[in-house]
């Protein structure tokens, strides 16, 4: 089946950098990509909407410049977390839906700690 | 490893049918459970969810009951409607991290 890779699995930075998330989909191709972010022991957020080739679309109380989103080409999406702090830290795990709708697919997610 | 094992889809019922979408799930300790459904062109939302053991979520006329010795959360309405066709993703969250089904979608016809 398809598949979504997301780089890095796993990723530890000071506090004040920046980290880039990717999501990728390997066997087909994605208009559309969603990331969300998960607390420990609760469900998901949904952060964004990422549109190939246009601004991605902010959830209400999401700070985009804090989150920055790209999507330039239709198998690769990025989320940059910017001078991160430690209530960062957090799960994010995208989706990504194939050209015809028909199957979104997941990400295996990053854990970011921020110290 | 803990998983989550959802029926294929695709499920297509007329309106006013009775839905059953079967999940299982295997992980150690008491995890909690969910289902989010994604409607065309949206990302996931949150249907309901379960905490623990004999717990029953419920929302929009959908139900699931966390059955431990069954380790199952099978979700449920009794009568659908066309607006509910969606894709139906069953989801763990043993600690920290959410693991789901692969998702199905499902289609009312009216």
């Amino acid at each position: 089946g398809a598949v979504v890779s997301q780089h890095p699995s796993r990723v530890i930075c000071k506090s004040g950098t920046s980290v880039k998330i990717e999501c990728r989909s390997l066997d087909f191709q994605a208009t559309t990509m969603f990331w969300y972010r998960q607390f420990p022991k609760q469900s998901l957020m949904l952060m964004a909407t990422s549109n190939e080739g246009s601004k991605a679309t902010y959830e209400q109380g999401v700070e985009k410049d804090k989150f920055l989103i790209n999507h330039a080409s239709l198998t690769l999406s990025t989320l940059t977390v910017t001078s991160a702090h430690p209530e960062d830290s957090s799960f994010y795990i995208c989706s990504a839906e194939d050209l015809l709708n028909t199957e979104a697919f997941f990400g295996q997610g990053t854990r970011l700690t921020v110290v | 490893g803990d998983s989550v094992t959802q029926m294929e889809g695709p499920v297509t019922l007329s309106e006013e049918a009775f839905l059953t979408i079967n999940c299982t799930y295997t992980a150690t300790g008491y995890p909690s459970l969910f289902w989010y459904v994604q409607y065309p062109g949206e990302g996931l939302q949150l249907l309901l969810k379960a905490t623990k053991a004999d717990d029953k979520g419920s929302n929009k006329g959908f139900e699931a009951t966390y059955r431990k010795e069954t380790t199952s959360f099978h979700l449920e309405k009794g009568s659908v409607q066309v607006s509910d066709s969606a894709v139906y993703f069953c989801a763990l969250i043993p600690w920290d991290k959410i693991i789901f089904g692969k998702g199905t979608r499902l289609h009312i016809l009216p």
